[in-house]
């Protein structure tokens, strides 16, 4: 149980075009997803809290109209990389969690996010 | 931001021995997580360990806190190729449950 999935695993993109990045709980109800961003050999640093129904909370310095979190359902959030550009190539990674158990975390695999 | 340091950042071993990895952190937590990551793939959950807790075990790991000195440890015992990974700690606390990572460490066990 608590499997959570990425689609794409991976994109290539031309510069200035959006890239969107699902994520999704397979077999739970996840009240609340993260999104984090890891550069190569980096952590993870976290990007956005994203609550089911509500508007995501940006950490600092992350710029909420270039990242476009959508968490429409209970089992979906999406990220929308808008007009992105070379820096923005990272690897994306998800997770998502219930209410019932605090603190853990189910992580998704990844989308690994290429712009030329 | 990033409030785990985890050191070494990179540890190399022969296939048999044991493995320590080490992070600190700096405020105050409800809990601390030790995550698994191969390259290029998403975190596998390895084992949490609350804050009132001193020592845990599962399998071949066995995890310390001292909260006193803001610390953790993870030991992997008779170490095998295949947990060659990189090592992350993450401290959660909050409402919101936000996990903060440390840098992590590159173990590499070779066969």
């Amino acid at each position: 149980g608590a499997v959570v999935s990425q689609h794409p695993s991976w994109v290539i993109c031309k510069s200035g075009t959006s890239v969107k990045i699902e994520c999704r709980s397979l077999d739970f109800q996840a009240t609340t997803m993260f999104w984090y961003r890891q550069f190569p050999k980096q952590s993870l640093m976290l990007m956005a809290t994203s609550n089911e129904g509500s508007k995501a909370t940006y950490e600092q310095g992350v710029e909420k109209d270039k990242f476009l979190i959508n968490h429409a359902s209970l089992t979906l959030s999406t990220l929308t990389v808008t007009s992105a550009h070379p820096e923005d190539s990272s690897f994306y990674i998800c997770s998502a969690q219930t209410s019932g158990r605090a603190g853990e975390q189910f992580f998704g695999p990844g989308t690994r996010l290429t712009v030329l | 931001s990033q409030q785990g340091e985890e050191d070494p950042q990179a540890l190399s071993i022969q296939e048999g021995e044991n493995a320590t990895m080490n992070c600190s952190y700096k405020t105050s937590i409800n809990n601390l997580q030790w995550y698994r990551q191969n390259s290029g793939r998403g975190l596998v959950h390895l084992i949490l360990i609350r804050s009132n807790e001193r020592e845990k075990h599962s399998g071949r790991l066995r995890v310390t806190l001292d909260t006193s000195k803001k610390s953790s440890s993870l030991l992997i015992t008779a170490s095998r190729a295949a947990d060659t990974a990189s090592y992350f700690c993450a401290t959660g606390g909050g409402s919101n449950y936000k996990l903060t990572f440390g840098k992590g460490t590159l173990l590499t066990v070779n066969p």
